[in-house]
C-alpha cells in the first residue's frame, strides 16, 4: 500500500476484555514501531521491531501488553484484560532504516475502555 | 536514561519567524528528529539531524549541537496551517519523543 494502515480505526471495549490492534507497514520497511498517545500527551514508545532481530520491548507498560510481527510485515499489538488507563490512541510507524530514521505513521487506533 | 524538554506552548503571528527549542539528555546518540502533528492526526516527519549544524528544507530549518544536547526548529514565513504541535525526538538507546510544543499562529 501507499502508506501505513491500521485497523480498527476505533475500538470500544469493556474493562477486562482482550483487544488486538493491527498494523500494516509500508512494503519493504524493515523497522516497525508501536506508540501510544493519551489525550493531550506526547508519544509513549511501546515496542520496536527490526527485521528478524529480537524486538525491543522496553516500552511495554506491563505484561498485559504483547506484540508480534509475522513474516517481517504485519504486526499485531495485543492488550489482555484491558483497564481504563489503557484508553489512548495507539500509533504504528514504519521506517526504511534499521535505526530510527524517517518514520511514517499510520492513522492510529483509538481505544476506549469502558 | 533519556529526557527531552521543549516549551509547552508558543504563539506567533502569521508571516513571522519562530524558533522552537529542544534540549535532551541521552545515552548514546543516533540522530535527532522533528515531527509535526496537527490536532487529531498522526505525526509527520519534518527533519533529521545527526551532525552538528543547520539543515534547511524550505521554510523549515533544524539545528543541532551535540555537545550542548540542544536543537531548534526554525519556521519562517509562518502560515496559519503551521498551527500544530512540534515534536522533538531523539534516537539514543531507543526512540524517545519529547512532550511537544503547541504552536498557535495568529492572523
Amino acid at each position: 500500500g501507499a502508506g501505513v494502515s491500521q485497523s480498527p480505526s476505533n475500538k470500544v471495549t469493556e474493562k477486562g476484555k482482550d483487544v488486538e490492534l493491527r498494523c500494516d507497514p509500508i512494503s519493504g520497511h524493515t523497522a516497525l514501531y508501536w506508540y501510544r498517545q493519551s489525550l493531550g500527551q506526547g508519544l509513549e514508545f511501546l515496542i520496536y521491531f527490526q527485521g528478524n532481530s529480537a524486538p525491543d520491548k522496553s516500552g511495554l507498560p506491563s505484561d498485559r501488553f504483547s506484540a508480534e510481527r509475522t513474516g517481517g510485515s504485519v504486526s499485531t499489538l495485543t492488550i489482555q484484560r484491558t483497564q481504563q488507563e489503557d484508553s489512548a490512541v495507539y500509533l504504528c510507524a514504519s521506517s526504511a532504516w534499521d535505526r530510527g530514521g524517517e518514520q511514517y505513521f499510520g492513522p492510529g487506533t483509538r481505544l476506549t475502555v469502558t | 536514561g533519556q529526557n527531552i524538554d521543549q516549551p509547552t506552548e508558543m504563539t506567533a503571528t502569521e508571516g513571522a519567524i519562530v524558533q522552537i527549542n529542544c534540549t535532551y539528555q541521552t545515552s548514546g546518540f543516533n540522530g535527532l528528529f522533528w515531527y509535526q502533528q496537527h490536532a487529531g492526526e498522526a505525526p509527520t516527519f519534518l527533519s533529521y539531524n545527526v551532525l552538528d549544524g543547520l539543515e534547511e528544507k524550505g521554510r523549515f530549518s533544524s539545528f543541532l549541537s551535540r555537545s550542548k544536547g540542544y536543537s531548534y526548529l526554525l519556521l519562517k514565513e509562518l502560515q496559519m496551517k503551521d498551527s500544530a504541535s512540534y515534536l522533538c525526538a531523539v534516537y539514543g538507546q531507543n526512540f524517545v519523543f519529547g512532550p511537544g510544543t503547541r504552536l498557535s499562529v495568529l492572523p
